[in-house]
């Protein structure tokens, strides 16, 4: 089954402390984004990668980071510098070869700062 | 003027009827378009994109893009109640002058449909 997994489902953080967010996808896409979405929102581009070992800061990237070392693997750290981390995180990938890369989304996870 | 704009919502109409999701874009050089489909607590899943000036139909659905205007609109045929849900407008810049793609998408906020019985 091809697809993008998004882990855990569910996160609960303490304030002060870093987080993890996990994302893989067996699609063999190039590319893959983080995603940030509040509620009655629309989604916020967070980070994104279009290769191994290199990536970009999207619009709202300040209190997050990447890494992308493999191409199936694009995990997202929210830090406690992230000042209102509470919202739904979406891990997307596509293509990049094709001129219109469709993206699809991983199934979400949803953090609350308690 | 936000980079991608779509109709307030929320939006309701009968079963049967037609539903219109309408879009509007600010870059002249966006390249690609997509409707984005998101039930609650879910993620969002991709019902059509469209790259031509004109109408492209996928069964029930129709999306139609006039770039002189700027504007994208979604239409739903023969709404059902299974259609309720949050639709999301994003668009794609493309290449840039490399060639190297733009894999960025913009999202509207996104209009809650609502098809009632």
């Amino acid at each position: 089954d091809g697809g993008i997994t998004q882990s855990p489902k569910y996160l609960f953080r303490k304030e002060g402390q870093n987080v993890t967010l996990s994302c893989e996808q067996n699609l063999n896409h190039d590319a893959m984004y983080w995603y940030r979405q509040d509620p009655g929102q629309g989604l916020r581009l967070i980070y994104y990668s279009q290769i191994v070992n290199d990536f970009q800061k999207g619009d709202i990237a300040e209190g997050y980071s990447v890494s992308r070392e493999k191409k199936e693997s694009f995990p997202l750290t929210v830090t406690s510098a992230q000042k209102n981390p509470t919202a739904f995180y979406l891990c997307a990938s596509s293509v990049t070869s094709g001129n219109y890369n469709e993206q699809f989304f991983g199934p979400g996870t949803r953090l609350t700062v308690l | 003027q936000k980079e991608v704009e779509q109709n307030s919502g929320p939006l309701s109409v009968p079963e049967g009827a037609i539903a219109s999701l309408n879009c509007t874009y600010s870059d002249r050089g966006s390249q690609s378009f997509f409707w984005y489909r998101q039930y609650s607590g879910k993620s969002p899943e991709l019902i059509m994109f469209i790259y031509s000036n004109g109408d492209k139909e996928d069964g029930r659905f129709t999306a139609q893009l006039n770039k002189a205007s700027q504007y994208v609109s979604l239409l739903i045929r023969d709404s059902q109640p299974s259609d309720s849900a949050t639709y999301l407008c994003a668009v794609n810049k493309g290449r840039d002058a490399g060639g190297t793609s733009y894999g960025k998408l913009t999202f509207g906020q996104g209009t809650i449909l609502t098809v009632h019985p």
